[in-house]
């Protein structure tokens, strides 16, 4: 099975900072990666499809890079509704697996 | 709008069967590049995909669940279905269906129902 990888497990940053979490693959995914939100109890929700493509209703401060093994999902203006943990998720190989989560709280 | 309900047993005592179903509401299964996935979450832990299931009934397993799971589709009832055989605590899991969209072999969970909690206890 492809690991995937994020860092850091958890953050805490301030209403308006930058911030970048990283998946990492164990082996080359080219593009098949994807990226979800979670808040607690809910569902989770698909924000970036193809390593960069922002899904539909998927504020503009949310963007996602990378290919080959390391990805970057961004979010450029920290507001309060993102706090949730975030996952990425590869679908180059089946199974499909996801990172393990990366936290983000408020500070 | 496209919406996915899971229903099912919530609480399954080991070594017996868990079965779920989720309801596709707002369009049909049949419809479209879709493919339709279970993914879990056992309590405070990250996401799980179990598999996924085409509405002409083609299916991938995960092969971490070994022969334990089967997937099925019911066109007529627009729903589809997962049955997890021989459970243990380590079943117990939010359990969530999801309609995966297809381009190409890109393939991405665009759809999620709200999930549904198992609990394995005796």
């Amino acid at each position: 099975d492809i690991q995937m990888t994020q860092a850091p497990p958890s953050l805490s940053a301030s209403v308006g900072d930058r911030v970048t979490i990283t998946c990492r693959a164990s082996q080359t995914i080219d593009n098949y990666l994807n990226w979800y939100q979670q808040k607690p109890g809910k569902a989770p929700k698909l924000l970036i499809y193809i390593a960069s493509n922002l899904q539909g209703g998927v504020p503009l401060r949310f963007s996602g890079s990378g290919s080959g093994t390391d990805f970057t999902l961004t979010i450029s203006s920290l507001q309060p509704e993102d706090i949730a943990t975030y996952y990425c998720q590869q679908n180059y190989k089946t199974p499909w697996t996801f990172g393990q989560g990366t936290k983000v709280e408020i500070k | 709008q496209l919406q996915l309900q899971e229903s099912g047993s919530g609480l399954v005592k080991p070594s017996q069967t868990l079965s779920l179903t989720c309801a596709v509401s707002g369009g049909s299964i049949s419809g479209g590049d879709y493919s339709w996935s279970w993914v879990r979450q056992p309590p405070g832990k990250g996401l799980e995909w179990l598999g996924y299931i085409f509405h002409t009934g083609t299916t991938f397993y995960n092969p971490s669940l070994k022969s334990r799971v089967t997937m099925s589709v019911d066109t007529a009832k627009n729903q589809f279905s997962l049955r997890l055989r021989s459970v243990t605590a380590a079943d117990t899991a939010v359990y969530f269906c999801a309609r995966d969209r297809y381009q190409g072999f890109y393939f991405y969970m665009d759809v999620w129902g709200s999930g549904t909690t198992v609990t394995v206890s005796s």
